[in-house]
């Protein structure tokens, strides 16, 4: 069974970076069938996809957030990782990592538990 | 970017009947690409359907979904005591993909 598990700091200072890394298990980040993705959470916000990505490196940005965004995949460890620079209390969010169902525009079919993440002083 | 207006924001039924959640798109959804999500609290979003009417593995044929262009629709046909939770819509038809706000199916 493919499991996504979501790790980094629960607190992030304003204007630094948050990084977060999502390890999988029960399958390998190396599908040639499957693309990576972030989506975070919150009251005001509701539901926002962040960015998707293949093993390759090939990616997919939500505009709003694409100057601040990068991703990565680790092959090696199993992982794709986040960074989201200059963060503000508008970046509080909980955050999911998920895979892709298939290449491309495909809905998101296991979801990790996700990670409260709030930036604060 | 497509925006995706859910409705009703709150639905107040009883064990047994028939939920109806509508889902409207700003721009037609390509291919019909619009999934729904179902969330329980402390939870991560579930998937229930996806390409508008197809249902994810393991899923309770009570849940299904119709529409086309820009008018969605997810029913249950006999709501369960489980089923009072929160309801998404989602299309990833064009980018930058995008949720809808929500729906709670509350118990009356």
């Amino acid at each position: 069974q493919l499991q996504l598990q979501e790790s980094g700091p629960g607190l992030v200072k304003p204007s630094e970076t948050l990084s977060l890394t999502c390890t999988v298990s029960g399958g390998s980040i190396s599908s040639r069938t499957n693309y990576w993705g972030w989506i975070r959470q919150s009251p005001g916000k509701g539901l926002e996809w962040i960015g998707s990505i293949y093993f390759r490196g090939n990616d997919y940005y939500n505009p709003s957030l694409k100057s601040r965004v990068t991703l990565s995949v680790d092959t090696s460890e199993n992982q794709v990782s986040l960074k989201l620079r200059s963060v503000t209390a508008g970046d509080t969010a909980v955050y999911y990592c998920a895979r892709h169902a298939g290449m491309g525009a495909i809905h998101f079919d296991y979801w990790g538990q996700g990670i409260q993440v709030t930036v604060s002083s | 970017e497509i925006v995706l207006t859910q409705s009703p924001g709150t639905l107040s039924l009883s064990p047994g009947e028939r939920a109806t959640l509508s889902c409207r798109a700003s721009q037609s959804v390509t291919n019909s690409h619009l999934a729904w999500y179902q969330q329980k609290p402390g939870q991560a979003p579930r998937l229930l359907i996806y390409l508008a009417s197809t249902r994810a593995s393991g899923i309770p044929d009570r849940f299904s979904g119709s529409g086309s262009g820009t008018d969605f629709t997810l029913t249950i046909s006999r709501l369960e005591p489980e089923d009072f939770v929160l309801y998404y819509c989602y299309q990833y038809g064009s980018l930058p993909w995008t949720f809808g706000q929500g729906t709670t199916v509350e118990i009356k």
